[in-house]
This record gives structure tokens, C-alpha cells and sequence, in this order.
């Protein structure tokens, strides 16, 4: 079983639509949880972060993390085509400068 | 946000070449990875360079096959030794620390690599 689960989808939406992608991960030592935008050819740009449990709201994406139940998501309001992409999200250790764990990826399709 | 740039942006070798790949910060950081995703999949660190000691490989990963060298705090090469098909895959570097904090890490654009 691989440490971090994230549906690799395709995901395709309407424009305006609210999307939601999830992770599930095993590792209780995970603290840090980030969520990555990748377009095609490009390096993974980082969207946000979270250390523990809660949301973060940043514009149009909110992340929440339920350690819990670990488990993570990353909501997009009102979707545009540019939010198509893949999404990675990453986890890691208390400690710092600590390895990043990816999960597989969510291909996102926004179509007008 | 880190800027960091790395050369070249892609290449196609033959197998059994080397290419070295650089990787630039515009800051000084106090860690620099490097991570392999290979075609339609996600990121495997390869080993963390720290500046003035030896990199720290993760499992699968020797150094023989991909030595890595960190002369200063905003710079570290990765070498792809003895190239294989297998060995086709996008390489990144990220940093993590000083002004960039230590609760993430910034990526570089990659490097597309094809072994022929």
C-alpha cells in the first residue's frame, strides 16, 4: 500500500463548477501538507500549505486536512480552463528539511 | 516564492552517456532535492543535498549512478550516469529553507530527459 492515495482521475468539469480533489494517507507522522498545481512540461507550482488539522482559504482554493481521519482536500471554487492541470498533493514530517511524499496525481480538465 | 532555474531544460542522449544537470536558486537555501517523475507518474526523491557534506540517498538510489554535488548554497548538480531508456524521466530540484522557510518546498521547471 502506498503511503499516500490520490485518485489520478481524469476530472473533467464545466467552467463555474466546484471541484474537489482528495488524498488519503497511512503515515501518522505527517504534519505538513501541501497541494501542487503541474502544468504540462512545467514544474509543480505550489498552490498551498497546512501543518496539522484545519482549512486555509486562499482566493478560490481552500485546503482542509483532517489528521483524524487522514485525510486531505482541496477545494476550487467557480473552476476556470486555466485550473487545468494536474494536482499533486505532498505530505511531510514534523521535522524540518524533511523528503516530500507525493501522491499520484489528479488530471484536471476545466472546459469552457 | 524561490526562483530557481535548471539546465538544460531537456536533452536526448545516447545510453551509456552521462548528462549533468544544474540547478540554480536565487537565494541561498539551506536544502536543495532532487526527485525523478518518470512518464505519467508522480515524484520519487532520488537524495537531499545539503551544502559541505556528502547527499543522502533515499532507497533505490546509489550514488555511483547519480552522483550530486552541492559547491555553495545556491547551486547543486545532478549527474545521470551510464544512461538507460529506463533512466527517461523528468528531473527536479527544490529548495527548502532560510528565507523560503522549512514548512514546504519550491520547484524547479525540471529537466525532460530521453535516453535513446
Amino acid at each position: 500500500q502506498k503511503e499516500v492515495e490520490q485518485d489520478p482521475g481524469p476530472l473533467s468539469v464545466p467552467e463555474g463548477a466546484i471541484v474537489s480533489l482528495n488524498c488519503t494517507y497511512s503515515n501518522s507522522a505527517f504534519q505538513y501538507f501541501m497541494w501542487y498545481r503541474q502544468y504540462s512540461r512545467k514544474g509543480p507550482e505550489l498552490l498551498m500549505y497546512t501543518y496539522s488539522s484545519g482549512n486555509k482559504e486562499d482566493g478560490r482554493f481552500t485546503a482542509q486536512v483532517d489528521k483524524s481521519s487522514k485525510y486531505i482536500s482541496l477545494f476550487i471554487r467557480d473552476s476556470q480552463p486555466s485550473d487545468s492541470a494536474t494536482y499533486l498533493c505532498a505530505m511531510k514530517g514534523g521535522t524540518s528539511y524533511g523528503k516530500l511524499t507525493f501522491g499520484q496525481g489528479t488530471i484536471l480538465t476545466v472546459h469552457p | 516564492s524561490a526562483v530557481i532555474s535548471q539546465k538544460p531544460s531537456r536533452d536526448i542522449c545516447q545510453r551509456g552517456t552521462s548528462l549533468t544537470i544544474q540547478c540554480q536558486v536565487d537565494s541561498q537555501v539551506t536544502m536543495m532535492f532532487w526527485y525523478r517523475q518518470q512518464p505519467g507518474q508522480s515524484l520519487t526523491l532520488i537524495a537531499t543535498a545539503n551544502q559541505g557534506s556528502e547527499a543522502t540517498y533515499e532507497s533505490g538510489f546509489v550514488i555511483d549512478k547519480f552522483p550530486i554535488s552541492r559547491p555553495n548554497l545556491t547551486f547543486s548538480t545532478l549527474t545521470v550516469s551510464n544512461m538507460s531508456p529506463e533512466d527517461s524521466s523528468i528531473y527536479l530540484c527544490s529548495v527548502e529553507g532560510s528565507q523560503y522557510g522549512t514548512d514546504t518546498q519550491y520547484f524547479g521547471p525540471g529537466t525532460r530527459l530521453t535516453v535513446l
